[in-house]
């Protein structure tokens, strides 16, 4: 059974603070990596994605991947106030995003 | 206007009913899923489709049955075999252009009165 794990949260940061969002994987297979953000009452929308070891940055938003911890990270720079909402990391083993395990998301509230 | 439209928005049933949920696409993607979503919960795959007129079981399927008659189109139906519906149904798409994306709709959340 694949599982993906994420610390439910709550997690508060104050503005302008960086906010790590940490995820791990069961499945040693696995070959991408999704980040996707919900708003409260909201579908998901995909942040990042990330295939290879190290960090892949993106504007405030910087996606890390240890395969060989199986630990995938999200970290937001000078967080504001509109990013807070739930974090899912997802979690694919062919390579694209044709089948995904999510994990349940940590949510995150960025203090004013 | 292209996305990925999800009717009704709410949805009300009760116990012992069947109801159908609408999940509409104009992006041109093959492959289609469906997803629900429990408070507190990550999303947990119901059923997908990669071509017409073909579509697998995810890890939830039971209670629920699905058709793919047209590349558009993928609607699911909750049956009164699944005991505990209630929850925010998601259909998502992918296609070739972009295969690392799932493009969400805006869900239809279900309740069982």
């Amino acid at each position: 059974q694949k599982e993906v794990e994420q610390n439910s949260g709550p997690l508060s940061v104050p503005e302008g603070a960086i906010a790590s969002l940490n995820c791990t994987y069961s499945d040693r297979g696995s070959q991408s990596f999704f980040w996707y953000r919900q708003y409260s009452g909201k579908s998901p929308e995909l942040i990042m994605f990330i295939y290879s070891n190290g960090d892949k940055e993106d504007g405030r938003f910087t996606a890390q991947l240890n395969k060989a911890s199986q630990y995938v990270s999200l970290l937001i720079r000078d967080s504001q106030p509109s990013d807070s909402a739930t974090y899912l990391c997802a979690v694919n083993m062919d390579g694209s995003a044709r089948q995904l395990t999510f994990g349940s998301g940590t949510q995150l509230t960025v203090l004013p | 206007d292209g996305g990925i439209t999800q009717s009704p928005k709410y949805l009300f049933r009760k116990e012992g009913q069947n109801v159908t949920l609408s999940c509409e696409q104009n992006l041109n993607h093959d492959a289609m899923y469906w997803y629900r979503q429990d408070p507190g919960q990550g999303l947990r795959l119901i059923y997908y489709s990669q071509i017409v007129n073909d579509f697998q079981k995810g890890d939830i399927a039971e209670g629920y049955s699905v058709s793919r008659e047209k590349k558009e189109s993928f609607p699911l139906t909750v049956t009164s075999a699944q005991k505990n519906p209630t929850a925010f149904y998601l259909c998502a798409t992918t296609g070739t252009r972009r295969p690392n994306e799932q493009f969400f709709g805006p869900g239809t959340r279900l309740t069982v009165l």
